[in-house]
């Protein structure tokens, strides 16, 4: 059985920074792409980032860009979200799913339960 | 940057057929746009419903379709079920990004 079991989230203060945890059982990570999609108060969903399952290449919204990064540990079977220079905006329910397939364009089948980030001084 | 455009609320009654539709702004949505549709219920994560236009997961239930219509993709119910009310998001592939539209509201009434 999939699971995905995210951590991490709390709140941060504007400009601050926070590491996103998504431990990954019943399959190997290494083996799909991953994703980090996100949700604000009362919104809808926002793809964040994105993991090739195939040769690592990494790919994230254009606003993140640059202050989000996507990593993996496959000895872990973990995925990660760094998240920097945090704004007000990036306040949302931040959910890992698990791809489909290897290739990043399928998009998600499992979903994590979400953790939440909140930005504010 | 890509919008995609589905309906905001739409209303069946039970045993009914409702079709969901999800535009791009880029033109045509064809298969390379990969359309994958998702369910979410109220305080819920969300749950993988189709891919790739037409796919099924092994736990979607057979009323559920995918196509592609009029240029946009397309998300069918038929013989809607009470349970069936939730807020609907499908998700396109365009240009090296992903981008959800913005949901449907499905009122069973």
């Amino acid at each position: 059985e999939v699971q995905l079991l995210e951590s991490g989230g709390g709140l941060v203060q504007p400009g601050g920074s926070l590491r996103l945890s998504c431990a990954a059982s019943g399959f190997t990570l290494s083996n799909y792409a991953m994703y980090w999609v996100r949700q604000s108060p009362g919104k809808g969903l926002e793809w964040v980032s994105g993991i090739s399952g195939s040769d690592g290449s990494t790919y994230n919204a254009d606003s993140v860009k640059g202050r989000f990064t996507i990593s993996r540990d496959n000895s872990k079977n973990t995925l990660y979200l760094q998240m920097n220079s945090l704004r007000a905006e990036d306040t949302a329910v931040y959910y890992c799913a698990k791809g489909v397939k290897m290739r990043y364009f399928y998009g998600m089948d499992d979903w994590g339960q979400g953790t939440t980030v909140t930005v504010s001084s | 940057q890509t919008v995609v455009t589905q309906e905001p609320s739409l209303t069946v009654s039970p045993g009914g057929t409702v079709t969901l539709t999800c535009a791009s702004s880029t033109g045509t949505v064809t298969s390379s746009y990969y359309p994958s549709w998702f369910q979410q219920k109220p305080g819920q994560a969300p749950r993988a419903l189709l891919y790739s236009t037409t796919n099924k997961h092994s736990w979607t239930p057979a009323r559920f379709s995918g196509s592609l219509l009029g240029g946009k993709a397309a998300l069918t119910l038929s013989g809607v079920q009470p349970e069936d009310e939730a807020e609907y998001y499908c998700l396109l592939y365009n240009a090296g990004g992903l981008v959800f539209g913005g949901g449907t509201k499905l009122t069973v009434l």
